[in-house]
């Protein structure tokens, strides 16, 4: 059963510290997102890549956030210096174009205090 | 910019009633609408979706119309039942495989179906 694997699957971290999550999309799949899920906001896309190369990054905040796909089979997403506004739950999701199911991994809950 | 409004955001039904979601956007050239659940404390997933060459789409008691024109989309729930109980997510996205590309999703719809 394949499926998108998140690690952390939740962080606390205080206030300027840097936050790593990592990304095993689902082997085969040429895209790769990252979302951003808050009640206020609900779902936001920060980022993804076609093929490993980023595409769309227009939605993340980039003097803080960084995204990097090192190989086909790991996506991260760094948030440095970390800020209590960036609490949220991150989703990973992969699939095969734009226009084609997304597949959720089951998120990374983070906490900033 | 571009954006999708979604109505309404929660929504009651009794059991075995139809529910019914609306979303409309705002690029003409979207050419992809999925429609996304996501149950309490789970990842969203996907129930249907429908390409902007077809107006209608039906999988059992789900089903999804388009109207390119009016440009809005709706999710159709037939025979609610508990386990409906979610939030409902609708995204238009743009994929002409350029970087002007689009996802967008709505801010959701709370369903909750009354036993």
């Amino acid at each position: 059963d394949a499926r998108v694997t998140q690690t952390p699957r939740h962080k606390v971290t205080e206030m300027g510290q840097e936050v790593t999550m990592r990304c095993q999309p689902i082997l085969g799949h040429n895209t790769v997102f990252w979302y951003r899920q808050t009640m206020m906001q609900g779902l936001e896309l920060l980022a993804y890549f076609r093929n490993r190369a980023p595409l769309d990054d227009s939605g993340m905040p980039k003097d803080r956030f960084s995204a990097e796909m090192p190989d086909a089979t790991l996506a991260t997403l760094k948030i440095q210096p970390s800020e209590p506004r960036d609490s949220a739950v991150y989703f990973c999701a992969s699939g095969q174009g734009l226009n084609t199911e997304a597949f959720f991994g089951q998120g990374t809950r983070l906490t900033v205090v | 910019g571009e954006n999708v409004e979604q109505h309404p955001s929660t929504l009651s039904v009794q059991e075995g009633d139809s529910a019914v979601i609306k979303c409309t956007y705002s690029d003409s050239a979207s050419n992809y609408f999925p429609w996304y659940k996501q149950e309490l404390g789970k990842r969203p997933q996907l129930i249907i979706d429908i390409r902007s060459n077809v107006g209608e789409k039906k999988d059992q008691r789900i089903a999804v119309t388009l109207n390119k024109t009016a440009k809005h989309f709706s999710l159709h729930i037939t025979e609610t039942q508990p386990e409906d109980s979610a939030v409902y997510f609708c995204a238009a996205i743009k994929d002409g495989k350029t970087s002007y590309d689009k996802v967008i999703f709505g801010p959701g719809t709370s369903l909750s179906v009354i036993p």
